[in-house]
């Protein structure tokens, strides 16, 4: 079965270092999302794609954190500069479409420590 | 405030023993999805309901959304050491709406 890959796995940075993430979503999948997730809680929505358009972007701290996806394929989000309460399990999903039953096929997630 | 609220946040169990999660909101929603997450792996879905009072059933799992559309549950019957892990779930208010997450009950079952 398809997957939706992270890279990298882990991530350790000092804080006010530049970080990123990348993730490839499950082919055909336009609509790609970014979660943040702390230790034992749930997911909490970063930015949400449409192809390369972003849709939601409203809980993203974009005075620090940027999120693209140029071709509407592979995305990339970005922290510059990390700070220590940014210490997370950053998780990235695709789904077919962005409707309300479309299920969300997660990958395996970066595990950000700063320090 | 969490829009979602599980319950309870965590649960301990023996190998056998049956046990409920609850969901529950103010809120109506268009659809509910109940997740699994195993450590430091992606959650993967369990399950969809979408109308008022279903009922859906995978093997020792049964899952129930509310007739009014705000709260939904979920019904392990003689729990296995392999069910163990973060139990999400999460729910789109309206078509195209953004998935919601509550914060996840942690279920440990020993054997």
């Amino acid at each position: 079965e398809a997957e939706v890959a992270q890279s990298p796995r882990y991530k350790i940075t000092e804080k006010s270092q530049a970080v990123a993430f990348w993730c490839d979503p499950i082919s055909g999948h336009a609509t790609l999302y970014w979660y943040r997730q702390i230790l034992g809680q749930g997911p909490e929505l970063l930015v949400q794609f449409q192809d390369e358009s972003v849709v939601d972007d409203s809980q993203l701290p974009k005075d620090r954190f940027s999120a693209e996806r140029l071709k509407g394929v592979d995305s990339t989000l970005k922290i510059q500069p990390a700070e220590l309460g940014d210490s997370a399990m950053y998780l990235c999903a695709s789904s077919l479409r962005g409707m309300y039953n479309s299920p969300l096929h997660f990958g395996n997630g970066t595990r950000l420590t700063v320090t | 405030t969490q829009l979602l609220e599980q319950s309870p946040q965590f649960l301990s169990i023996q190998e056998g023993e049956n046990l409920t999660v609850y969901c529950n909101s103010s809120s109506v929603f268009s659809s509910l999805q109940w997740y699994r997450q195993e450590p430091g792996e992606g959650p993967v879905l369990l399950v969809t309901v979408v109308t008022g009072g279903e009922v859906k059933k995978l093997k020792r799992l049964t899952f129930q959304f509310g007739d009014a559309r705000k709260d939904s549950s979920l019904h392990i019957t003689a729990a296995q050491p392999g069910d163990t892990g973060l139990y999400l779930c999460a729910g789109a208010r309206n078509q195209g709406g953004k998935l919601i997450f509550g914060q996840g009950t942690e279920l440990s079952v020993k054997p």
